[in-house]
C-alpha cells in the first residue's frame, strides 16, 4: 500500500481557495486517489476521486501530475463549515483497500 | 434512503468487561468495512469483509476482538474483554462491489474505565 504525507494542519479565511498537497511517492500504476472529509462526531464522508490529471465536483477539484505522486485537493472559497480533518487515501479502485493517515486539520477562520 | 445505521452511539464499560457494536450497512452494499479511531487519529482499519467473508484482518486483535458477518448483511464487532487502551470511536463502513466511495456510520464511542 502506497503511503500518503500530508500536513498536519492548515489555516486558512473565508471565501479563500485551499489547497491541500499529499505526497504520494510510491503510488503504484492501478493506484487511485481518493479524498475524504471528517467533521467531529462523524463519520468520514467521500469528498472526490482521481486517477490522474483533474477532476471536478460540486464540492471541489482534484489535481494529479503527470508523475502522480503527488495530489492536491482545492477548496474553493472555503466557508466557516469547511472546517474538518481531510484525508488522502491511496489504493486500488478495484480492491477496496485503503488506509487512512492521520488527515490535515483544516480550520477556516471567519 | 438510509445510511449505515450503527448501535449503540455510546457505551461505556469497566475494563474486563465483554462489549458488542452492531452495523447495519446500506442496502445492497457487498462490501463491510470495521474501523477503530483514536482521538486525533485517522481510522484504522480492523477488518473487511466482501459478503460474508472476511478479507483482511490483519489488524484485528484476535486475542480479544472478533467479528462475524452473517448472510452477507448486517455484522456485529466485539470486544471480550476490553482494555483501557480500547477506548475509541468504532466505525462501520460499507461500499458496493469494486467501487472506491465508502460510507460511514456515525460510530459508536467506546469508553472503558
Amino acid at each position: 500500500l502506497a503511503k500518503t504525507t500530508q500536513p498536519i494542519s492548515m489555516d486558512s479565511y473565508e471565501g479563500q481557495e485551499v489547497n491541500i498537497t499529499c505526497s504520494h511517492n510510491n503510488i503504484a500504476t492501478n493506484d487511485y486517489i481518493t479524498w475524504y472529509q471528517q467533521f467531529p462526531s462523524q463519520g468520514p464522508r467521500f469528498i472526490i476521486q482521481g486517477y490522474k490529471t483533474k477532476v471536478t465536483n460540486e464540492v471541489a477539484s482534484l489535481f494529479i501530475p503527470a508523475d502522480r505522486k503527488s495530489s492536491t485537493l482545492s477548496l474553493p472559497r472555503v466557508s466557516l463549515s469547511d472546517t474538518a480533518v481531510y484525508y488522502c487515501l491511496v489504493g486500488r479502485y478495484n480492491n477496496n483497500d485503503m488506509r487512512f493517515g492521520a488527515g490535515t486539520r483544516l480550520t477556516v477562520k471567519p | 434512503e438510509a445510511g449505515v445505521v450503527q448501535s449503540p452511539r455510546y457505551k461505556i464499560i469497566e475494563k474486563k468487561q465483554p462489549v458488542a457494536f452492531w452495523c447495519n450497512p446500506i442496502s445492497g452494499h457487498n462490501t463491510l468495512y470495521w474501523y477503530r479511531q483514536n482521538l486525533g487519529q485517522g481510522p484504522e482499519l480492523l477488518i473487511r469483509y466482501e459478503n460474508e467473508e472476511a478479507v483482511d484482518d490483519s489488524q484485528l486483535p484476535k486475542d480479544r476482538f472478533s467479528a462475524e458477518r452473517l448472510k452477507g448483511v448486517d455484522s456485529t464487532l466485539k470486544i471480550q474483554p476490553a482494555e483501557l487502551g480500547d477506548s475509541a470511536v468504532y466505525l462501520c463502513a460499507s461500499s458496493a462491489d469494486r467501487a472506491g466511495e465508502q460510507f460511514f456510520g456515525p460510530g459508536t464511542r467506546l469508553t472503558v474505565l
